[in-house]
């Protein structure tokens, strides 16, 4: 059984930064692109970043370039986003999910609060 | 970056009849390697999304045939056969032949 689950989302000040987690198994990790996706209160889905099976290819909406690094350790089965400059807009729920192009299995996701 | 615009945003259905869900994209969702990657997922109250249909019409694992998707270039539709209790939520197209991924506004369905 395919399982993810996120870690490492809080409350933050503007300007901090937080490293979120998601730990995955029940499949090969290594093998499978990986995403993010957050979700603010109320609102829809909105794409964050992807990352390729290899760590070696890296994508990321406009709104997190330059402050959200994605990686992974896939001797661990395990994805990172690292979250910088945080800014209020930054609020959300975040999913990971497997896969790039087939968004397949999404963890229940982790909240982030950016907030004074 | 590819807009995708949904119709209807709200979708109120009576049980057991049908419903359907427009979704249209800004350009071409033919990837240059001839597949088109469009995705339904469904979003049920208080959880993560599920994938419901890939690339335009496959039904993912496990997913009620009574989903169907069609369509191709940049007109896409979810199609409900029978509408149940459970198919209550909000339902997204998504677009991952380009990057940056872009999503649809959503859907809400619910129930008359």
């Amino acid at each position: 059984e395919v399982q993810l689950l996120e870690s490492g989302g809080g409350l933050v000040q503007p300007g901090g930064s937080l490293r979120l987690s998601c730990a995955a198994s029940g499949f090969t990790f290594s093998s499978y692109a990986m995403s993010w996706v957050r979700q603010a209160p109320g609102k829809g889905l909105e794409w964050v970043s992807t990352i390729s099976d290899s760590g070696g290819n890296t994508y990321y909406a406009d709104s997190v370039k330059g402050r959200f690094s994605i990686s992974r350790d896939n001797s661990k089965n395990t994805l990172y986003l690292q979250m910088n400059s945080l800014r209020v807009e930054d609020t959300a729920v975040y999913y990971c999910a497997k896969g790039g192009g087939r968004p397949d299995y999404w963890g229940q996701g982790t909240l982030v609060t950016v907030s004074s | 970056d590819i807009v995708m615009t949904q119709t209807p945003l709200s979708s109120p259905v009576t049980l057991g009849q049908p419903a359907s869900i427009s979704c249209r994209s800004s350009q071409s969702l033919v990837h240059s390697d001839g597949n088109t990657y469009l995705s339904w997922l469904q979003q049920r109250p208080g959880q993560p999304p599920r994938l419901l249909i890939y690339k335009i019409s496959n039904r993912f694992s496990g997913v009620p045939d009574r989903f169907s998707g069609s369509g191709a270039g940049t007109d896409f539709t979810l199609k409900i056969s029978r509408v149940e209790a459970e198919d209550v939520g909000v339902y997204y197209c998504m677009q991952s032949t380009q990057f940056p991924h872009t999503f649809g506004q959503g859907t809400k369905l619910e129930i008359k």
